[in-house]
């Protein structure tokens, strides 16, 4: 079982829409990460989180609002999607990239969100 | 800037006999290496790493990965291959130590890893 938890599992929304996913982890990590995935394809970065701060935007289109509100949660906005971006919306944690340890580098990641955008 | 490269789209192997699943990578300073499974309709899930020492790293479900510092290469391996073995396998790297954006993980192409019963 994953300890990185995402709601939800599906949503379909049409353009016009707000909805948002949700990710939590009580791993300890100070570092969450939001992920587009395609079909049979890797993960893109989207977002990083380090300390409750937004340290990375791969220059993520607007219709996508990250929020930490908390060094458990995560969130991603979502407004005015389009067809294209129906993906697999993953989230994944991790000790923050500065940090030494034993658990430095891999990413946990959760089950993801299938998003359907008509 | 660092780089993966996973050259098979596809391994189709037989339950049974060994199974690998190459990676090449190229990255300034010493590479962290990763691999991650993906089941269908599931997330990624951690199979093991290296980062310095023993260069043959054990994992979960009996896989193992060699690094190969010379061929700058991470192959997967597992010596006999399950039925349930068959999933999308990402190698993944990142360089030690971190610097601006390199800092995060670069993911390979993938590997669709088909196991025949």
């Amino acid at each position: 079982d994953t300890e990185v938890t995402q709601t939800p599992k599906h949503l379909v929304m049409g353009m016009t829409n707000k909805k948002s996913l949700k990710c939590e982890q009580h791993m300890g990590h100070r570092a969450m990460y939001w992920y587009k995935q395609k079909a049979k394809k890797p993960p893109e970065l989207m977002f990083v989180y380090s300390y409750e701060k937004l340290s990375i935007n791969e220059s993520v289109p607007s219709r996508f609002s990250p929020e930490c509100p908390n060094s458990s949660l995560l969130n991603l906005h979502l407004h005015a999607l389009q067809p294209e971006d129906s993906a697999l919306y993953l989230c994944a944690s991790s000790h923050p990239s500065g940090d030494r340890g034993p658990n430095t580098g891999e990413l946990f990641f959760g089950e993801g969100s299938r998003l359907t955008v008509l | 800037a660092q780089s993966v490269a996973q050259p098979e789209d596809q391994v189709n192997v037989a339950e049974g006999n060994p199974l690998t699943v190459k990676c090449t990578y190229s990255v300034s300073g010493n590479p962290y290496l990763f691999w991650y499974v993906q089941y269908p309709n599931r997330g990624l899930q951690f199979l093991l790493k290296y980062i310095t020492g023993d260069n043959l790293v054990k994992g979960s479900y009996g896989f193992e990965a060699e690094f190969n510092k010379s061929q700058t290469s991470f192959h997967l391996k597992k010596p006999f291959a399950l039925v349930s073995d068959s999933a999308l396998y990402f190698c993944a790297v990142r360089p030690y130590p971190f610097a601006g954006s390199a800092r995060q993980l670069t993911f390979g192409s993938g590997t669709q890893l088909t196991v025949l019963p």
